[in-house]
């Protein structure tokens, strides 16, 4: 089955800086890579996501980029604000699978 | 309406209790899940239904039952749990469980479970 990787398990960032974290998967046949948010007391929230026909998507601070032949893709947050601390979990989805498989999450700490 | 509703938010039961979670979404979203989250951890799939038919079961114990009344509804019967149970039980919805554009997941907030 799919297996995804993240990188770090912890990252902490000024405001204002930039920051990326790293998904690795197996699965050569997953097609479909979102990414999710999850604050306190809240249920993960898609905040960006990718095809594995597209290497790179854009929205707003947010862009994900996705090397297939690497097996590997990132989320990019610029311009960071504390209200972006959060976990974020990276996920592969697998058609033959059909179903997501999530990375181990990445606290982000954003730090005024 | 974009949202899946859960509820409770919040539940505390015994391990001889009977108790059920309860999922909602006006979506038109034709699969639904259950899902396990413990804490500083990822998400764990438990159930999958599609269509009103459960399409996959990751092996979760039968303490665990899951009903789908209808497309817009999924509930989680619990009974006899285990403190290790304790957990955050997300449901979340999409268009479908296999197609192109179709598997973009909407997660509820969730029912925070609590086995004593």
């Amino acid at each position: 089955g799919e297996n995804v990787e993240q990188h770090p398990s912890t990252l902490s960032v000024q405001e204002g800086d930039s920051a990326v974290i790293k998904c690795t998967y197996s699965d050569s046949a997953s097609n479909y890579f979102p990414w999710y948010k999850q604050e306190l007391g809240k249920g993960p929230q898609l905040i960006i996501d990718i095809r594995s026909n597209v290497g790179e998507k854009k929205d707003q601070r947010i862009a994900v980029t996705l090397n297939k032949t690497a097996k590997h893709f990132s989320l990019h947050i610029t311009e960071t604000q504390p209200e972006d601390s959060a976990v974020y979990f990276c996920a592969g989805f697998s058609g033959s699978a059909r179903q997501l498989t999530f990375g181990s999450g990445t606290q982000l700490t954003v730090l005024p | 309406d974009t949202e899946v509703t859960q509820t409770p938010k919040h539940l505390v039961m015994g391990m001889t209790n009977k108790k059920s979670l309860k999922c909602e979404q006006h979506m038109g979203h034709r699969a639904m899940y259950w899902y396990k989250q413990k804490a500083k951890k990822p998400p764990e799939l438990m159930f999958v239904y599609s269509y009103e038919k459960l399409s996959i079961n990751e092996s979760v114990p039968s303490r665990f039952s899951p009903e789908c009344p209808n497309s817009s509804l999924l509930n989680l019967h619990l009974h006899a749990l285990q403190p290790e149970d304790s957990a955050l039980y997300l449901c979340a919805s999409s268009q479908a469980i296999q197609a192109p554009g179709a598997n973009v997941l909407t997660f509820g907030a969730g029912s925070r479970l609590t086995v004593l």
